[in-house]
């Protein structure tokens, strides 16, 4: 059973779109996590949702919003893509608040063109 | 954001040989972390580490927790094929509410069979 999973594996899509990926984890874990990887592999965390409450909201443009419509899922949608918007987001989920033993999904490939 | 300094950035070895990379930071971390993603995955823990000193071993690969809480390394012994792919060290600061997990920038690792 996959533990995290998201969907799309592979968005491609045209500059001023919106789109969104899903993202569902079935550890009963309470945080969950967007990450999004560059194309020089920096990880960088864009929100972090504990039971369904917004903790960590990092420098990201409002054109991105997550949705975490109960603890096991969070989705990220966001709007008016940019060319610079392509990349690899992760969703991931630990235990705890701070839980540093996180878990990640297989990672959205999305490009902007 | 905060980053770790990881080196080296990138290693390119032959099957067998050992490989270490390590990670430094300018502040105290209460928690040290190594991870790997597989080419096409999300990351992996590999192993935590949680107090000064410490050094754990999970099978081929021993971390350890440096002494003055600013330093980590990982080493990999007898290298084979499947040990290609990126290592992230993260680290856990020591207060705060938010204690999200600092990255470091990867070490990408090739080993030539």
């Amino acid at each position: 059973d996959t533990a995290v999973s998201q969907t799309p594996k592979y968005l491609v899509t045209q500059m001023g779109n919106d789109k969104s990926i899903k993202c569902e984890q079935n550890l009963g874990h309470d945080t969950m996590y967007w990450y999004k990887q560059d194309s020089k592999k920096f990880l960088k965390i864009m929100f972090s949702y504990n039971n369904k409450e917004l903790i960590i909201n990092e420098t990201v443009p409002n054109r991105f919003s997550p949705k975490s419509p109960d603890k096991a899922h969070l989705n990220l949608h966001i709007n008016s893509l940019e060319l610079g918007d392509s990349a690899v987001y992760f969703c991931a989920s630990s235990q705890e608040v701070a839980g540093n033993t996180q878990y990640f999904g297989p990672g959205t490939r999305l490009t902007v063109l | 954001g905060q980053q770790l300094n990881q080196s080296p950035q990138s290693m390119f070895i032959q099957e067998g040989e050992d490989v270490s990379m390590n990670c430094t930071s300018s502040s105290i971390f209460n928690t040290w972390l190594w991870y790997k993603q597989d080419p096409g995955e999300g990351p992996v823990l590999l192993i935590a580490l949680y107090k000064a000193g410490e050094l754990t071993s999970n099978g081929r690969l021993t971390a350890q927790f440096g002494i003055t809480r600013k330093d980590s390394f990982l080493n990999i012994s007898a290298s084979i094929p499947s040990d290609v792919g990126i290592y992230f060290c993260a680290g856990q600061p020591n207060a705060g509410n938010n204690r999200k997990l600092i990255w470091g920038l990867g070490t990408s690792l090739a080993v030539n069979p």
